[in-house]
């Protein structure tokens, strides 16, 4: 059973970086047939997607967040992260990583991490 | 952008009745590239319907997608009690890959 588990500082302050990773097990994250994306979600609203990478690496991000996010793979050890910077009270959310299958469903969120709570306070 | 609108907001329902949710895009969704989620409170979503009208793996039947276009339709046939939670739809044909704002369907 494919799983997936996000990592990372719980806390960041204003005009840092966010920097979260995503391991993923039970699967491989080389298959051609994924993409591997992290969306988020603000306490009490709805769901924002933020990007996707492939495990070459090529990378396709929401143009509103474009300019501050970078994403990257990590093959040998099954991971992907995502870095958010400049980060402000508005990046406070439950972010999430999850696997984008293309292989049956063209592009839906098919298996979803638990989701780690970033708060960006001083 | 493609903007999604979910209604109603809120759906009040009880147990046993059928549920229809609404998903209207601002542009066409070719290839019915679209996804409806269920999250209950303190989880991850979970897919449930992708391409409009398939269920994914272990989803039960009394959960039906349809539609085409800029309307999409998710029909629960009879409310379970794990069924009055909050439901999202996704586009996943242009980036960026939008949500609706979600229905909360409540006892």
């Amino acid at each position: 059973q494919l799983q997936l588990q996000e990592s990372g500082p719980g806390l960041v302050k204003p005009w840092e970086t966010l920097s979260l990773t995503c391991t993923v097990s039970g699967g491989s994250i080389s298959s051609s047939s994924y993409y591997w994306g992290w969306i988020r979600q603000p306490p009490g609203k709805g769901l924002e997607w933020i990007g996707s990478i492939y495990y070459s690496g090529s990378t396709f991000y929401n143009p509103s967040l474009q300019s501050r996010v970078t994403m990257s793979v990590d093959t040998s050890k099954k991971q992907f992260s995502l870095k958010l910077s400049s980060v402000t009270a508005a990046d406070t959310a439950v972010y999430y990583c999850a696997r984008q299958d293309y292989f049956v469903s063209s592009g839906s969120l098919d298996y979803w991490g638990q989701g780690t709570l970033v708060t960006v306070s001083s | 952008e493609i903007v999604l609108t979910q209604s109603p907001g809120t759906l009040s329902l009880s147990p046993g009745e059928r549920a229809t949710l609404s998903c209207r895009a601002s542009q066409t969704i070719s290839s019915n590239y679209l996804a409806w989620y269920r999250q209950k409170p303190g989880q991850a979503p979970r897919l449930l319907i992708y391409g409009a009208s398939s269920r994914a793996t272990g989803i039960p039947d009394r959960f039906s997608g349809s539609g085409s276009g800029t309307d999409f339709t998710l029909t629960i046939s009879r409310l379970e009690p794990e069924d009055f939670v909050v439901y999202y739809c996704q586009q996943y044909v242009n980036s960026p890959h939008t949500f609706g704002q979600g229905t909360k369907v409540e006892i």
